[in-house]
């Protein structure tokens, strides 16, 4: 298995400004997922986060927006730039345990932008 | 990536076989059946896997017909603490499983 970790666990933040998620794995994996999860509603895709080259985006999210660094195998940050009310939701990690078929998530960061 | 089709809820009761049903008619060769249980404030995590006819572990069975067009979730006696979402997913397997689309998940409530 695979254990994941996120800071901050929720935050609330002013519209305009910038939020930093961290995800913290504690093993070395080739890929990281960010997902987006909003009230009520199921997990999107944003983005993959590829260590040594830059991050893959989904339709519908571009790289100003949601800003993805991946400095070594076990790390990576999401940014999520220029906050409105319609970024509130819950932001997801997550990685390939060793087995490959399964993926495991993080707790998640509770974004409300007020 | 193909859809998956699932009801948006069910209900059940301690003790209990549950049984949730999911359409996948576009599923590809490359794909396997997957599901995920998410419980609030959590992260999903991964239930189970397959690719045809009945997969079976520790937490439930999977079931799979030879057109690989559906799947049946099968929770033997459930108890309050399986009260959760569960999402069906085909998980290409090209990708090492790893690029999850997810579809709108069931929402089980189990009741004493």
């Amino acid at each position: 298995s695979a254990v994941i970790s996120q800071k901050p666990s929720r935050d609330i933040c002013q519209r305009g400004t910038s939020l930093t998620i961290q995800c913290q794995v504690d093993s070395q994996v080739t890929m990281m997922f960010w997902y987006r999860q909003q009230p009520g509603q199921s997990l999107t895709l944003i983005a993959t986060a590829n260590q040594g080259s830059e991050a893959t985006y989904e339709s519908g999210f571009v790289i100003d927006k949601f800003p993805i660094s991946r400095p070594n195998l076990t790390f990576s940050t999401l940014t999520v730039s220029n906050m409105s009310p319609e970024d509130s939701s819950i932001y997801l990690c997550s990685a390939p345990g060793r087995e490959n078929n399964e993926q495991f998530f993080g707790p998640g960061t509770r974004l409300t932008v007020l | 990536l193909a859809k998956t089709t699932q009801p948006i809820s069910m209900d059940s009761y301690e003790g209990q076989e549950v049984n949730i049903t999911c359409s996948h008619n576009n599923i590809a060769t490359n794909d396997y059946i997957t599901w995920y249980q998410q419980f609030p404030s959590q992260g999903p995590r991964f239930i189970i896997q397959g690719y045809k006819t009945k997969v079976t572990n520790e937490v439930a069975s999977l079931f799979i017909p030879a057109d690989r067009k559906s799947s049946t979730l099968s929770l033997p006696r459930v108890s309050l603490s399986d009260t959760a979402v569960y999402y069906c997913l085909v998980a290409d397997m090209n990708t090492g499983f790893q690029k999850l689309v997810f579809g709108t998940g069931t929402r089980l409530l189990v009741s004493p």
